[in-house]
C-alpha cells in the first residue's frame, strides 16, 4: 500500500537533547512538509521541501532542522534550541499537479 | 496573507441530526479549499476539496461543502451525523507559491456526537 509512515509514534526527549523524527513516503511525491500541532492552534508549518536537496522555512522554523537527501525521506530534527518542543508532529506529502496534501499518522514528542 | 477562521471550537450534536461546520477564509485570489478530519492521536484525512467549478462539492463519508465567494465561506455539512463522525475537523486554504503548494489551517472544530 502506498502511504506515509512516521516513526516513532511516541518520542521522549531530555532537556538539551536533539531528536530526529522520521518521515517516509512511497507515493512518489515531490513535495514534503512538516507541521506542528498544538491544542487549540491547528497546524503550523515548520519546513517544506519541493525537491531533493532543497527546502524552505515555514512559519515556525526556529529550533528545527531538516534534510532532503532522498525523494522518499524528509527527517525533522528538533534541536535543543527549541524551547517548547512538546507537540504532535505531522508529516505530509504532495504530488506535482495534485494540489492535495496527504498526511502521515504523526509523532507525539514529549519532553522529560 | 491568507488566513482561515473556524469560529466554533466545539460543537455537540445528536446522532441523526444535521451538521454544519463553519469556515471563513481570507485570500486574495481564487482559493483552493479543503476540509480534513482528524481522529484522536491520528493524522489528517482529506474529506473534500474545492479547486474550481461547481461550488457544491461532495466528499467522503457523506459530507459536502459549499463555496460561497461573496461570503468568503466554505462550510461543511452532513444531513445525518453518525456517532463515528466524532472527531476534529480542520478547514484549510491552499496557496500555490510556484515552488510548492502551502496550506494554512484553521484552529479546528471538535465535534461531539451524543447518542
Amino acid at each position: 500500500d502506498g502511504g506515509i509512515t512516521q516513526s516513532p509514534k511516541y518520542l521522549f526527549r531530555k532537556e538539551g537533547q536533539n531528536v530526529t523524527l522520521s518521515c517516509e513516503q512511497n507515493l512518489n511525491h515531490d513535495a514534503m512538509y512538516w507541521y506542528r500541532q498544538d491544542p487549540g492552534q491547528g497546524l503550523r508549518l515548520i519546513y517544506y521541501s519541493q525537491i531533493v536537496n532543497d527546502f524552505q522555512k515555514g512559519d515556525i522554523a526556529e529550533g528545527y532542522s531538516v534534510s532532503r537527501e532522498k525523494k522518499e525521506s524528509f527527517p525533522l530534527t528538533v534541536t535543543s534550541a527549541q524551547k517548547n518542543p512538546t507537540a504532535f508532529y505531522l508529516c505530509a506529502s504532495l504530488g506535482t499537479g495534485l494540489e492535495t496534501q496527504y498526511f502521515g499518522p504523526g509523532t507525539r514528542l514529549l519532553v522529560l | 496573507a491568507q488566513s482561515v477562521t473556524q469560529p466554533d471550537i466545539h460543537i455537540t450534536v445528536s446522532e441523526g441530526a444535521s451538521l454544519e461546520l463553519r469556515c471563513n477564509y481570507s485570500y486574495g485570489a481564487t482559493p483552493y479549499l479543503f476540509w480534513y478530519v482528524q481522529s484522536p492521536g491520528q493524522g489528517l484525512q482529506l474529506l473534500l476539496k474545492y479547486f474550481s467549478g461547481d461550488t457544491l462539492v461532495q466528499g467522503i463519508k457523506g459530507f459536502e461543502a459549499e463555496f460561497k465567494r461573496s461570503q468568503s465561506s466554505f462550510n461543511l455539512r452532513k444531513p445525518s451525523v453518525h456517532w463515528s463522525d466524532a472527531a476534529e475537523y480542520f478547514c484549510a486554504v491552499g496557496q500555490n507559491t510556484g515552488t510548492a503548494s502551502k496550506l494554512t489551517f484553521g484552529t479546528g472544530t471538535r465535534l461531539q456526537v451524543t447518542l
